[in-house]
């Protein structure tokens, strides 16, 4: 199943609404995570089922989407938020990944 | 706290071996399917391995089969990897993680913190 993550990188301000996407070339329902990873660090659950934010995770982060569009938002870009941020599908196997998308200011 | 630490990682040359190991803590280890994931330098997230729960079901990334073998001794609450033939293109950070049951849509909510393993002559 082929992930398309978009976009690769963007550069926002603190404060700003960020929104990632996240295209599978398959239905998965909702069997959709997004991941944080900040530089040297591994990689931290946000969201699972598409829209559920993992305990302890701040309500800035929000999904949604369902079948083959799905996408993740942060609604106020806080500077920890500098991050690259990753799609997973747990649907099929083999597991996949997206690309990943590069958050900078 | 829940908690994964990985080790075995280090310098091996070309066509070597390598065994990875994943101890688990503060959670009912064999009650939870695992996966293996790596990152090379610069790079992003690719899964390479699966094993459920009890052993039964395992897979492979078609970029490592043949090469990589899957194991977990639940009475030791770890999870293995055995690499072989190694390749400079196996230089990665290699992360053990825990994958959450259906009720979780099977999401990977515990990760360790990674272990590198750098293929080079």
């Amino acid at each position: 199943i082929q992930m398309t993550q978009s976009p690769s990188s963007l550069s926002a301000s603190v404060g700003d609404r960020v929104t990632i996407t996240c295209r599978t070339s398959q239905n998965i329902i909702n069997y959709l995570s997004w991941y944080q990873q900040k530089p040297g660090q591994a990689p931290r659950l946000l969201i699972y089922g598409a829209s559920i934010l993992q305990s302890g995770v701040p309500s800035r982060f929000s999904g949604r989407g369902s079948g083959t569009d799905f996408s993740l938002s942060i609604s106020s870009l806080q500077p920890e938020d500098l991050a690259t941020y990753y799609c997973q599908q747990s649907y099929f196997n083999p597991r996949t990944f997206g690309q990943g998308t590069r958050v900078e200011f | 706290e829940v908690q994964l630490v990985e080790s075995g990682g280090g310098l091996v040359r070309p066509g070597g071996s390598l065994r990875l190991s994943c101890a688990g803590s503060r959670f009912n280890f064999s009650t939870y399917n695992m996966n293996w994931v790596r990152q090379a330098p610069g790079k992003g997230l690719e899964w390479i391995s699966y094993i459920s729960n009890t052993g039964s079901t395992i897979y492979y990334a078609d970029s490592v089969k043949g090469r990589i073998t899957i194991s977990r001794d639940n009475a030791k609450n770890s999870l293995y990897l055995q690499m072989h033939s190694l390749r400079d293109e196996d230089t990665a950070v290699y992360y053990c993680a825990r994958e959450g049951s259906r009720r979780y849509f099977y999401t990977m909510d515990v990760w360790g913190q990674g272990t590198t393993v750098t293929v080079s002559s």
